[in-house]
């Protein structure tokens, strides 16, 4: 069974723009979470995804959204890029039925660089 | 896609050594622990994870221990070897979400 994928793998954008980074889950995973990792604050909850629809965010600015499709692939988009989004964005997918945790399967991230 | 490198406390031992890694979490009502091996150009990998009901459990060369007194987490890796190079982050599930604590080095040396 494939991995999570996640494409770009490197990316370098100029403040002020814009990115999408997409997100393929494994095979029959319904649940995406996205998470945002940098030297200064390590792993940090973006948001969560499931069937089409965002069940939990974490505590980013209204410049980071993201999406889920009917074939559970996501896209997260960041706007007005600043320097401090440079990151690896990292996507995890699990089977996410609700109640008892379902176990999370990390992609090899997207390094993101903002200049 | 290299973990998160500049600012982590670092755990230097001898291969065969036993390892451990420490982690102090923050929500007394968090219900689920897991401790995540994340190797360089890679995303984290899952080891092992432990319930809040439980004081231990043992995996394949690893152990976690759960003291929710002091609301600490380690992580025991037994016969450490080179493979085991890596970060090593604790996770707490609180409100429905991952909160990751900032992690551990380990650098084995043969």
């Amino acid at each position: 069974k494939a991995g999570v994928t996640q494409t770009p793998r490197y990316l370098i954008k100029t403040r002020g723009q814009q990115v999408t980074l997409s997100c393929s889950p494994i095979s029959g995973h319904r649940s995406v979470s996205w998470y945002q990792q940098t030297p200064g604050q390590g792993l940090q909850f973006l948001f969560e995804y499931f069937s089409e629809t965002q069940r939990n965010k974490g505590n980013f600015p209204g410049r980071f959204s993201g999406r889920q499709f009917s074939n559970s692939r996501s896209e997260m988009n960041v706007s007005t890029l600043e320097l401090g989004d440079s990151a690896l964005y990292l996507c995890a997918s699990s089977l996410g039925g609700s109640g008892t945790y379902n176990e999370q399967f990390f992609g090899p991230g997207t390094r993101l660089t903002v200049l | 896609g290299e973990s998160v490198g500049l600012h982590l406390p670092t755990l230097s031992v001898q291969e065969g050594d036993n390892s451990i890694i420490n982690c102090a979490y923050s929500n007394s009502a968090s219900d689920y622990f897991i401790w995540y091996k994340q190797e360089s150009g890679k995303g984290p990998q899952f080891i092992i994870d432990i319930r809040s009901n439980m004081d231990k459990r043992q995996g394949q060369r690893v152990t976690v221990l759960l003291n929710k007194t002091v609301k600490h987490l380690s992580l025991q890796i037994a016969a450490t070897q080179p493979g085991d190079s890596a970060v090593y982050f604790c996770a707490e599930r609180g409100f429905q979400k991952l909160v990751f604590g900032t992690g551990t080095r380990l650098l084995v040396s043969p």
